[in-house]
C-alpha cells in the first residue's frame, strides 16, 4: 500500500498569508494526486486534481505542483473561508489518503 | 447539480449490521463508478468499496471483504453499503464519492454529506 505522509500536521497562518502544504509519497505516484479541503461537519471538497489541475469553481489562490513522490499545495493571499483540514489522496495504485494538516488561525 | 444524498444517521449493537444508502442526482448515474469512504476518529479516510453504476462491477477493499457490500438499484439512481459484524472500531463517518469520469479521472469529485455510524452496546 502507498503510505502518503503531509506535513506540518497542523499549521498555524494569518489571513493574507501565502502558506505551502507538503504531501509525500512511499512510492512514485505519478501525477496521480489529489488535494481536498474539509470543514466542520462536511464532507471532503475536491481542491486539485493529476497533481496541478483546479477543479471546477476552485479560486486561483489555491495552487497545486509536484510529481513523481513530492507534491505540496500554495495556498496565496489566505482568505478566512481557507482555514480546514487539507488531505491529498493518491489514485495510481488503488486509493489513499494522507493523515492531513489542520491549518489554523494564528 | 451533481448531488449525492446519503441516509441518516445510525446506531447500532456491537454484532449487528448497517445498510446506508446514497442517492445520486443531477448527472448520467450510469457513467460514473461511486465509492464509499469511511473516516473514523483519528483515523485517515479509507475506501471500502465501490460499484461501476453503469456495468453493476463491484469491489471492495481487502480490509473490508467478507464484511462490506456494495449494490445499486439503477432505476432509483441509489447505491447502497452493507457492512457486517461491526465493532465499537467501525463507528465513524460514511461517505459515498463520485469517481470521475473516464479511465483518466480517477479522484472523487463530488461527495455525500456523510452518514455517521455509532456502535455501542
Amino acid at each position: 500500500e502507498i503510505v502518503m505522509t503531509q506535513s506540518p500536521a497542523i499549521l498555524p497562518a494569518s489571513p493574507g498569508e501565502r502558506v505551502i502544504l507538503s504531501c509525500r509519497a512511499s512510492q512514485s505516484v505519478g501525477s496521480k494526486l489529489a488535494w481536498y479541503q474539509q470543514k466542520p461537519g462536511q464532507a471532503p471538497r475536491l481542491l486539485i486534481y493529476d497533481a496541478s489541475t483546479r477543479a471546477t469553481s476552485i479560486p486561483a489562490r489555491f495552487s497545486g505542483s509536484g510529481s513523481g513522490a513530492d507534491f505540496s499545495l500554495t495556498i496565496t493571499s489566505l482568505q478566512s473561508e481557507d482555514f480546514a483540514v487539507y488531505y491529498c489522496q493518491q489514485y495510481n495504485e488503488w486509493y489513499t489518503f494522507g493523515q492531513g494538516t489542520k491549518l489554523d488561525i494564528k | 447539480q451533481v448531488q449525492l444524498v446519503q441516509s441518516g444517521t445510525e446506531v447500532k449493537k456491537p454484532g449487528a449490521s448497517v445498510r446506508i444508502s446514497c442517492k445520486a442526482s443531477g448527472y448520467t448515474f450510469s457513467d460514473h463508478t461511486l465509492f464509499w469512504v469511511r473516516q473514523a476518529p483519528g483515523q485517515r479516510l479509507e475506501w471500502m468499496g465501490w460499484i461501476d453504476a453503469g456495468y453493476g462491477d463491484t469491489k471492495v477493499s481487502q480490509k473490508f471483504q467478507g464484511r462490506v457490500t456494495v449494490d445499486k438499484d439503477t432505476s432509483a439512481t441509489t447505491v447502497y453499503m452493507d457492512l457486517s459484524s461491526l465493532t465499537s472500531e467501525d463507528t465513524a463517518i460514511y461517505y459515498c464519492a463520485r469517481r470521475g469520469y473516464g479511465s483518466g479521472h480517477l479522484y472523487f469529485d463530488s461527495w455525500g454529506q456523510g452518514t455517521l455510524v455509532t456502535v455501542s452496546s
